[in-house]
């Protein structure tokens, strides 16, 4: 079974504190994803990796960078917390030439 | 227009009963098509892949597409309480990208 797992389940920070999440799993998969969540808008793509040091932007990376240096490792990272950053995130992966991601369990990221 | 739209709901439906859970996409080239299930408060599971017309069983589960009609679907047989949950439906476009749609909340009653 594919295994993806994240640092936090919840997380608490403040206003311009620097917010490191990471992702980890352990199927060699090259791809990984980093997605978040809120009501009414689904799930969006912040950024992705094809594998290590490579990176490319989804379709809201604003405010939001990655780190690929290992490839079983993606980290998300927000270099100024803003309480609009409040979500779920959730971290994918899938193996190059599958289309099927796996997701982890999530972190529920609450900015005050 | 939505990428991949999907009715909110609530569904209800009695246990027992076949819940039909519908999606339409508007990206022609679309590849691969993918069914999620996703518990409150849990990450997006994946139940049903799909990639050429007609229908793929699975257990209760079978998936529909219909590329003409860009459309996909999901029927959930003898809809059990466990069942009650998100269901996701998510396309890969030509670009390879997936794109969720924000998905239909599925009530099964008792």
């Amino acid at each position: 079974d594919v295994k993806v797992t994240q640092s936090s389940r919840y997380l608490v920070k403040r206003t311009g504190e620097k917010v490191f999440l990471e992702c980890v799993q352990d199927m060699d998969h090259e791809n990984m994803f980093w997605y978040r969540q809120d009501p009414g808008l689904g799930l969006r793509l912040i950024y992705f990796s094809y594998d290590v040091k490579m990176k490319e932007k989804g379709d809201i990376p604003e405010g939001y960078s990655v780190s690929r240096e290992k490839k079983e490792r993606f980290s998300l990272i927000l270099e100024s917390a803003s309480t609009n950053q409040t979500s779920m995130y959730l971290c994918a992966s899938r193996s190059y030439g599958k289309p099927e991601q796996y997701f982890g369990p999530g972190t529920r990221l609450t900015v005050t | 227009q939505k990428e991949v739209e999907q009715n909110s709901g609530p569904l209800s439906v009695p246990e027992g009963a076949i819940a039909s859970l519908n999606c339409t996409y508007s990206d022609r080239g679309s590849q691969s098509f993918f069914w999620y299930r996703q518990y409150s408060g849990k990450s997006p599971e994946l139940i049903m892949s799909i990639y050429s017309n007609g229908d793929k069983e699975d257990g209760r589960f079978t998936a529909q597409l219909n590329k003409a009609s860009q459309y996909v679907s999901l029927l959930i047989r003898d809809s059990q309480p466990s069942d009650s949950a998100t269901y996701l439906c998510a396309v890969t476009g030509t670009a390879s990208k997936l794109t969720f749609g924000t998905g239909t909340r599925l009530q099964v009653t008792l």
